[in-house]
C-alpha cells in the first residue's frame, strides 16, 4: 500500500498520560498535515510541514501538543497530559508539494481519552 | 459564523434521484474549493477541485458562485454508493484546508 499510512489506529488511554501517534506520508510527499476532526464536525487543522519546518500551527494546538518531522519523512504528534477532551480522530495527510493542491489522507488514529 | 457552513442533513432520497448540495464560505478572498467525501469511520477522499466556475466529473457537477460566496455539488442518478458524508472545503494559504461540517446523503433503494 503507497498511501498515508498511520499508528496506531486506536488508541485508548487515561486522562493525564502522554500519547505519540504516528504518520508516514506518500513517498516523495515534502507536505505533512495534521487535522482533528470530533464526532459529527469536518476536520480541524491543526499543524503542517514542509519538509522537516513546521510552517504553520492552529491556536487549537496547545502547549500539550507538539509535532516534529524530523528528518521530513515521517512526522509524530505528541499529546501530553491527555484530558477527555482530546479525544477524537486524528487524521494525517501529504501532499507532494506545488504541482498539485490535492491532499491524501491517512485512516487516522481514533483518541479515545477516559 | 462559521469559516464554511453546510447544511448537516440528512438528505434522504431514493437511487437514481438527483440531490444538490450548497455550501456557504466567508473569506470573499479564496481561490479554490473541493469537495471531499467521506465514509463512516473512514478518512476524507477527494470528489472533486472546483476552481472558477466550477467543474463536471460524470454524475457529479460542481458550482462556485463567488459573487454570492456559494459552491454547490450536484449528484444526478444517485447511487446506493453515493450514501456518504460529503464535505465542503476551502483552500488557504500554504494548501491548509478549512473544512465544514459537512452533509450526510443517505440514498435508499
Amino acid at each position: 500500500d503507497t498511501g498515508v499510512s498511520q499508528d496506531p489506529r486506536h488508541k485508548i488511554t487515561k486522562r493525564g498520560q502522554n500519547v505519540t501517534f504516528r504518520c508516514d506520508p506518500i513517498s516523495e510527499h515534502n507536505r505533512l498535515y495534521w487535522y482533528r476532526q470530533t464526532l459529527g464536525q469536518g476536520p480541524e487543522f491543526l499543524t503542517y510541514f514542509q519538509n522537516e519546518a513546521q510552517l504553520e500551527k492552529s491556536r487549537l494546538l496547545s502547549d500539550r501538543f507538539s509535532a516534529e518531522r524530523p528528518k521530513g519523512s515521517f512526522s509524530t504528534l505528541e499529546i501530553q497530559r491527555t484530558e477527555q477532551g482530546d479525544s477524537a480522530m486524528y487524521l494525517c495527510a501529504s501532499r507532494p508539494g506545488s504541482l498539485t493542491d490535492t491532499q491524501y489522507f491517512g485512516p487516522g488514529t481514533r483518541l479515545t481519552v477516559l | 459564523r462559521k469559516e464554511v457552513e453546510q447544511d448537516p442533513g440528512p438528505f434522504n432520497v431514493p437511487e437514481g434521484a438527483t440531490v444538490a448540495f450548497n455550501c456557504t464560505y466567508s473569506n470573499s478572498a479564496s481561490q479554490s474549493f473541493f469537495w471531499y467525501r467521506q465514509d463512516c469511520r473512514k478518512e476524507p477522499k477527494l470528489l472533486m477541485s472546483v476552481y472558477s466556475s466550477g467543474n463536471e466529473d460524470g454524475r457529479f457537477t460542481a458550482q462556485l458562485n463567488r459573487a454570492s460566496q456559494y459552491i454547490s455539488l450536484l449528484i444526478r442518478d444517485s447511487k446506493l454508493s453515493d450514501s456518504a458524508t460529503y464535505l465542503c472545503v476551502r483552500n488557504n494559504a500554504g494548501n491548509m484546508l478549512t473544512f465544514g461540517g459537512g452533509t450526510r446523503l443517505m440514498v435508499k433503494p
